[in-house]
């Protein structure tokens, strides 16, 4: 099978702007989740959707949203972006149980000037 | 909210040494916990991983216990080698989402 896919890997925004990312999950799984990791903090969860629903979500400001198409692929969403939005924005995809192992992408790098 | 705690953040060891790697979680709900190896410019892949109803599991070199009651779990890597050096990040699940560790890095000198 395809392993998880991101578009675009590297993006420049400057501040203010927003930008969406993509990710198709691998071909079966119903569930993404998105991470954002930053040398200073890690990895830390964003949110998690299922079917078409957020499932979960992290400790993150409303600018940041995300969405699911009934084909699986996921997209997320930062408005407003700030200098501190600048980090490797990866998703991993899962089946259906809670505890199923998670697969990453290789990840979107967002540089925000 | 969960917090996992990993140790140590560096660790640095000669070829044919083993490596350990300790996290505690404070979430007396996890169940589910995964470790990641993350290469420089790569994504995370998972290494190993065990859930609340073991106490071990091994994989050729690589093995991680659990310890539900004191809420830790670590990784043991034996006869490391070159090839292991990267960053480890352990994790524990909170419903469907996965809580990190702040990740280890390993270096593994010939």
């Amino acid at each position: 099978k395809a392993g998880v896919t991101q578009t675009p890997r590297y993006l420049i925004k400057t501040r203010g702007q927003q930008v969406t990312l993509s990710c198709s999950p691998i071909s079966g799984h119903r569930s993404v989740s998105w991470y954002q990791q930053t040398p200073g903090q890690g990895l830390q969860f964003l949110f998690e959707y299922f079917s078409e629903t957020q499932r979960n979500k992290g400790n993150f400001p409303g600018r940041f949203s995300g969405r699911q198409f009934s084909n699986s692929r996921s997209e997320m969403n930062v408005s407003t972006l700030e200098l501190g939005d600048s980090a490797l924005y990866l998703c991993a995809s899962s089946g259906t149980s809670l505890a199923d192992t998670q697969y990453f992408g290789p990840g979107t790098r967002l540089t925000v000037l | 909210g969960e917090n996992v705690e990993q140790h140590p953040s560096t660790l640095s060891v000669q070829e044919g040494d083993s490596a350990v790697i300790k996290c505690t979680y404070s979430d007396s709900a996890s169940n589910y916990f995964p470790w990641y190896k993350q290469e420089l410019g790569k994504r995370p892949q998972l290494i190993i991983d065990i859930r609340s109803n073991v106490g071990e599991k091994k994989d050729q070199r690589i093995a991680v216990t659990l310890n539900k009651t004191a809420k830790h779990f670590s990784l043991h890597i034996t006869e490391t080698q070159p090839e292991d050096s990267a960053v480890y990040f352990c994790a524990a699940s909170r419903g469907t989402a996965l809580i990190f560790g702040k990740g280890t890095t390993l270096s593994v000198s010939s």
